[in-house]
């Protein structure tokens, strides 16, 4: 059962304009949710986190929404730059078991 | 400040064969866990472990056992490698529940099985 959905396998946006990634959950018990970003041949790094008691997060160039009547998540990055190209994955945490959706690989071109 | 180490980073095995993967880290974290990335799957949970001692199976356990002897370490052990075990392996620590927030990973192990 796959408790985190990232439907999108792919997204390509313009330097400069919005970039947002979407993720879907089933079940409703959990603590946190994270989004983190992997570049080739490297481990996940931590970009952003929110909890269950709030709708949403803002750090800098990002924001993560969280709907929790939809059961879904998403992360909004503005403006988008090249370096921000890299596959993000949105990870549910409960109870301290991180799970992974399938990720998004996002292309941010010039 | 290391932060999460795997050992090694590259591995290639014959079926049948054995080994241990390394896993440590220096930030007194609780939780540890081992992950595998295979194209297209993101990256599925095998075990983890929420303090020295314990360890608890994740999505995808079959075919691996781990030990968390020490707080710092974390081992991953293959007893009979498989060609579907080919993927690349990735640590991580956390504080764990009562932080909340963000596991740290390692730069990943990648294991061939030929």
């Amino acid at each position: 059962d796959q408790q985190v959905k990232q439907n999108s396998p792919s997204l390509s946006v313009q330097e400069g304009r919005i970039s947002i990634l979407n993720c879907d959950y089933t079940n409703s018990m959990f603590d946190y949710f994270l989004w983190y970003k992997k570049y080739p041949a490297e481990g996940p790094t931590f970009l952003i986190s929110i909890s269950s008691i709030k709708d949403k997060n803002e750090d800098g160039r990002f924001t993560v929404f969280l709907n929790k009547s939809a059961k879904h998540l998403s992360l909004h990055i503005v403006p988008s730059q090249p370096g921000d190209s890299a596959v993000y994955f949105c990870l549910r945490n409960q109870g301290g078991k991180l799970i992974f959706g399938q990720g998004t690989e996002l292309s941010v071109k010039p | 400040n290391a932060g999460v180490t795997q050992t090694p980073k590259f591995r290639v095995l014959k079926t049948g064969q054995s080994m241990t993967l390394l896993c440590a880290q220096d930030m007194n974290h609780e939780y540890m866990y081992w992950y595998r990335q295979d194209p297209g799957m993101g990256l599925r949970l095998i075990h983890y472990s929420v303090g020295e001692g314990t360890t608890a199976k994740g999505e995808v356990p079959d075919g691996y056992n781990v030990s968390r002897l020490k707080k710092q370490n974390f081992l991953l052990g293959l007893e009979s490698a498989a060609p579907s075990q080919t993927s690349v392996y990735f640590c991580a620590s956390s504080y764990g529940r009562r932080m909340g927030t963000e596991a740290f990973f390692g730069q990943g192990t990648r294991l061939t099985v030929v």
